[in-house]
């Protein structure tokens, strides 16, 4: 089925542990995003590649670092993990090719604890 | 820069009436306006979304909304609640042109719908 794969599903980490979220879509998208979604927060941008081999800081980057692999993938990476990234963290991913936004498809999430 | 207040945390109704859900943006340009749906433990999705093409926008599950520029709002409605209406909606403001498709989330309002 076409659409946004995101690994793992949940992840429990020890402060100072490191981790990679994965993420894949098939739908041929040049835009993909990571969020984050807190409790009465919504969901804050933390990356963007607005196309293959670029990548840019979003609103809350601290701590995050992200790797464009290629059309399809763009990963996720937490050096130190610290107990304030516990969230559940969403990849997405858009067509911004033409002059119409039509919003995102959205990955299923991966909730992040970390004690 | 763009944002997104959506009015009211939580809404409760009961079942059969009248859902509306309030959404006011600010944007320096011409916006495209979303609304998406989360039901627990999933991801979002797409309800519906405003591209300058029609004022009233309709969308999945009887849902629709109406774009007022006078009164920068996009409110969220249903005329007849569901059960299966009880979720989370998040309204979503992009300016394409200078963003790169990026959107800006509210806080959200979770939906409560009673028997």
């Amino acid at each position: 089925n076409a659409g946004v794969t995101q690994t793992p599903k949940f992840q429990v980490l020890k402060t100072g542990q490191s981790m990679t979220l994965q993420c894949a879509q098939d739908m041929n998208h040049n835009s993909m995003y990571w969020y984050r979604q807190d409790p009465g927060m919504g969901l804050r941008l933390i990356y963007y590649s607005a196309s293959e081999g670029t990548t840019d800081k979003g609103e809350v980057p601290n701590g995050y670092n992200v790797s464009r692999l290629n059309k399809r993938e763009f990963s996720l990476r937490l050096e130190s993990a610290a107990p304030s990234q516990t969230s559940v963290y969403f990849c997405a991913s858009s067509d911004t090719t033409g002059p119409i936004n039509y919003g995102y498809t959205f990955g299923s999430g991966t909730r992040l604890t970390v004690v | 820069a763009q944002s997104v207040t959506q009015l009211g945390s939580h809404v409760s109704v009961s079942e059969g009436a009248l859902v509306l859900l309030r959404c006011n943006y600010s944007s320096s340009v011409p916006p495209y306006l979303f609304w998406y749906v989360q039901y627990p433990n999933q991801g979002l999705q797409l309800l519906l979304k405003y591209t300058s093409a029609a004022t009233l926008v309709k969308g999945i599950n009887g849902f629709e909304a109406e774009f007022k520029k006078s009164e920068t709002s996009f409110h969220l409605t249903k005329p007849s609640a569901h059960m299966s209406d009880a979720a989370e909606y998040f309204c979503a403001v992009s300016d394409l042109a200078a963003s790169y498709g990026k959107l800006t989330f509210g806080q959200g309002t979770i939906l409560t719908v009673h028997p």
